[in-house]
């Protein structure tokens, strides 16, 4: 399997521009999660799909951030209008639901710089 | 409080010592714990995880887990300059489908030659 793919791998925008970043998950896996990185706050969660409906949005920053899942091999995070301190590693995970939480496999992220 | 406690470091080892990283989780309702390897610039890979009080080996890593006192540690035996990388420690519930898991920011550690 190619893994959890995402692109773009680098962003660069200015501000007030709208960002989509793109996920393709893991065939198979249910569970879809994405999240922000900075060197600040680390990983944080920003929003969870489980077969492709929204669980826990509550990471979500604002209501600048929407997310969407239209079918189990593709999901979008979006950002409009974005900020500079939007600017962070954006990583996309899936994972197989079951009765003990499974492993989440990580995409390889997409760096964004807003200016 | 933050959920999921790591010292961010670094912590320097010299090559071939075992190195310590530990972690503490506040969510009592936490089933799962993870030890995640991230290279700089790379995303996050799993290392190690670990359910059950006591400890697990894996090679030269050993995950341990003390419920009652909410700790996790991850020990490196023999590290390796290829260990340099930053070490997330995660906590995980799943109820009723409804899977939760929070990072910790993470401790770098240095393997010196």
């Amino acid at each position: 399997d190619a893994g959890v793919i995402q692109s773009p791998r680098h962003e660069v925008t200015e501000m007030g521009q709208e960002v989509t970043l793109r996920c393709k998950p893991i065939s198979g896996h249910n569970s879809l999660f994405w999240y922000r990185q900075t060197m600040m706050r680390g990983l944080e969660l920003l929003i969870y799909f489980n077969n492709n409906v929204p669980i826990d949005d509550s990471g979500m920053p604002e209501d600048r951030f929407s997310a969407k899942m239209p079918n189990a091999s593709f999901s979008t995070l979006k950002i409009q209008p974005s900020e500079p301190r939007d600017s962070a590693v954006y990583f996309c995970a899936s994972s197989i639901p079951g009765v003990v939480l499974t492993e989440q496999y990580f995409g390889p992220g997409t760096r964004l710089t807003v200016t | 409080q933050k959920e999921v406690e790591q010292n961010s470091g670094p912590l320097s080892v010299p090559e071939g010592a075992i190195a310590s990283l530990n972690c503490t989780y506040s969510d009592r309702g936490s089933q799962s714990f993870f030890w995640y390897r991230q290279y700089s610039g790379k995303s996050p890979e799993l290392i190690m995880f670990i359910y059950s009080n006591g400890d697990k080996e894996d090679g030269r890593f050993t995950a341990q887990l003390n419920k009652a006192s909410q700790y996790v540690s991850l020990l490196i035996r023999d590290s390796q300059p290829s260990d340099s990388a930053t070490y997330l420690c995660a906590a995980g519930s799943n109820k009723r489908g409804y899977q939760k898991v929070t990072f910790g920011t993470g401790t770098k550690l240095q393997v010196i030659p």
